[in-house]
This record gives C-alpha cells, sequence and structure tokens, in this order.
C-alpha cells in the first residue's frame, strides 16, 4: 500500500534551516511515472506548491522560494528531501510531501502533513 | 505564473441539494486542472483530474467540467461528509504550479 511520511523537527528558529523526509512506501521513487512533490499550508490558508524532483535529480521550484529551496532524492532510502534556508514566521506552516503524475502534473497520493513552526 | 480564482469562498448549501463550485484561470489551461477535497486537520484529496476524470475511487456524485479558462465542480445530493474545503490546481504550464485559494462549502 502507498503510504508518504513526512518527518523532521517540528520547531525551527528564525533565519535557520528549516529540513524534512518524505519517505515513501509502497512504490519505488525511482518510478518513471511520476514527481515527487512538497506543499504548504499556512494554518487557515491556502496550499502553496513548493516544488518538484524526479528520479533523475531534475528539479523544478516554485519561483517565489526559489532562492530558498532545495529538493533533494535519495533512491536508496526511497525518500525525498525539502530544505528551505533562512526560514521567518511566514515559513510556519503544514508541510505536505506528495507523489505528482508524470507529465500530467496533479498529486494523486498525499502523506498526512507535519506542522512546522518558525519561532525565535 | 497562472492565477487560479475560486468563487465563491464559502458557500452554504441544505444537505441534499447540489452545489456548484467554480474555478477561473488567468489564462488557458487547457484541461490540465484538477480538484481537491480537503477536510480539517487533513491532507488534500484527489477529486478529479484533467477537468472531468474522477480520481480512484471517487463517487459518481461528484463531476467535473470546463476548459480554457472556466471550471466547474459538481457535487450532487450533499451529505454531511461532503461538506469540506475544495481547491483547484493548474497544472498546465508549470512551474510553478498553483493553486486556488479555496472555497468552503458549508451546511445551511
Amino acid at each position: 500500500q502507498l503510504q508518504l511520511q513526512e518527518s523532521g523537527p517540528g520547531l525551527v528558529k528564525t533565519s535557520e534551516t528549516l529540513s524534512l523526509t518524505c519517505t515513501v512506501s509502497g512504490i519505488s521513487v525511482s518510478s518513471s511515472n511520476y514527481y515527487w512533490g512538497w506543499i504548504r499550508q499556512p494554518p487557515g490558508k491556502g496550499l502553496e506548491w513548493i516544488g518538484s524532483i524526479y528520479c533523475s535529480g531534475s528539479t523544478y521550484y516554485n519561483p517565489s522560494l526559489k532562492s530558498r529551496v532545495t529538493i533533494s532524492v535519495d533512491t536508496s532510502k526511497n525518500h525525498f528531501s525539502l530544505k528551505l534556508t533562512y526560514v521567518t514566521a511566514a515559513d510556519t506552516a503544514v508541510y505536505y510531501c506528495a507523489r505528482q503524475l508524470r507529465p500530467a502534473g496533479h498529486f494523486d497520493y498525499w502523506g498526512q502533513g507535519t506542522l512546522v513552526t518558525v519561532s525565535s | 505564473e497562472i492565477v487560479m480564482t475560486q468563487s465563491p469562498a464559502t458557500l452554504s448549501v441544505s444537505p441534499g441539494e447540489r452545489a456548484t463550485l467554480s474555478c477561473r484561470a488567468s489564462q488557458s489551461v487547457s484541461s490540465n486542472l484538477a480538484w481537491y477535497q480537503q477536510k480539517p486537520g487533513q491532507a488534500p484529496r484527489l477529486l478529479i483530474y484533467g477537468a472531468s476524470t474522477r480520481a480512484t475511487g471517487i463517487p459518481a456524485k461528484f463531476s467535473g467540467s470546463g476548459s480554457g479558462t472556466e471550471f466547474t465542480l459538481t457535487i450532487s445530493s450533499l451529505q454531511s461528509e461532503d461538506f469540506a474545503v475544495y481547491y483547484c490546481q493548474q497544472y498546465n504550464n508549470w512551474p510553478p504550479i498553483t493553486f486556488g485559494q479555496g472555497t468552503r462549502l458549508e451546511i445551511k
């Protein structure tokens, strides 16, 4: 059964780096049929796409976050990761990882999400 | 960047009735549009992709239509579990992928 599970610190200090990992089970992240994406949702607000990665390592980022975001994939561990640098309170959100259909682009499976709070 | 605008922000409908939610794109996205349902404390769930194709396991009460810049999600015979927030998402021209701001469907 396909599962995606986010993990990482729930509290990050202002100006530091947010790091999350999405562990995938039930399918290989090396599958050619999918991208793997990160989406976030500030409390009480809507969804914002952060970026996506293909198993080859090709990455696609939201221009609004591109200067601070790095997404990587580790096929040996079957997981992919997110790093967001120089965080502020505006980065406080529930962070979701999701499987993204290729070449289409919609997200068919999501992790449960993890709340990351940025505070000094 | 393609801006997605959903209307109304909140829709009040009685159980058993039909709800019609709208999503407009700032430029054509062809049929590359998806709809998601999100309940409190849960991740979004894919309902519709390709503007009108139901995702696996989604009942026929959910239907999508439209192409280009105007899209509609229709939910028939509303039941208590259908009251949630609904988002549209375009994937025609990305990056970036963009979502609408959501429509909250509430019980009247």
